[in-house]
């Protein structure tokens, strides 16, 4: 049983096209989060909601979209791909949020999804 | 404004050699937190441990253990008895600022020899 699952594992596309990645988790878990790793490894977080909501929106083309139709899921759509746009892109989840404040516990992720923008 | 370095880019060890990593870290925030994920040639990311910036206690867990001093802003990760499965990409990161930044330190790559 996968934990957190992301499709497509592998995504080729066009500049220019508008493309989406899906993310669910069956952990029951309240938090859910983009990351992008770029070739030459660095890590970052783009997004992520808590319940739905967005609650972290780091500095992104607005290109990015996140949608979370519920709290299992949380899809990344993509406008206008840019070849700078190539990377891995990883979802997470935990039980992360209490009280007023985001609480990182243990995430876990999911296989990555390799977008590559010709 | 929060930042991570790990200034080891790449380490090379024999088997069973002990191994530090090292991360040293940048906040502001007297509330963080610091985590170890470890990314293998597979390519997943695995959680290895989460520290809260008032718990200075060391961890040990298997031949994996954790050096957090507030005092020299450091998280370091030691490998004991280094296996063949031990490299990977190791990447250190911090979350300050009641969680609303999350910043990963550049990663290690970490080649353990038979």
């Amino acid at each position: 049983d996968t934990a957190v699952s992301q499709t497509p594992k592998y995504l080729v596309t066009q500049m220019g096209n508008d493309k989406s990645i899906k993310c669910e988790q069956n952990l029951g878990h309240d938090t859910m989060y983009w990351y992008k790793q770029d070739s030459k490894k660095f890590l970052k977080i783009m997004f992520s909601y808590n319940n739905k909501e967005l609650i972290i929106n780091e500095t992104v083309p607005n290109r990015f979209s996140p949608k979370s139709p519920d709290k299992a899921h949380l899809n990344l759509h993509i406008n206008s791909l840019e070849l700078g746009d190539s990377a891995v892109y990883f979802c997470a989840s935990s039980q992360g949020y209490s009280g007023g404040a985001l609480v990182w516990n243990e995430q876990f992720f999911g296989p990555g999804t390799r977008l590559t923008v010709l | 404004a929060q930042k991570v370095t790990q200034a080891q880019t790449e380490i090379s060890v024999v088997e069973k050699e002990d191994v530090t990593l090292d991360c040293v870290y940048e906040t502001r925030d007297t509330t963080y937190y610091l985590f170890w994920y470890k990314q293998p040639p597979s390519g997943e990311l695995v959680f290895l441990i989460r520290r809260n910036s008032f718990d200075e206690q060391n961890e040990i867990s298997g031949r994996y253990s954790w050096n957090f001093q507030k005092s020299t802003s450091s998280f370091n990760f030691t490998i004991t008895a280094s296996q063949v499965v031990d490299s990977a990409v190791y990447f250190c990161a911090l979350s300050a600022n009641y969680g609303q930044n999350f910043v990963f330190g550049p990663g290690t790559r970490l080649s353990v020899l038979p």
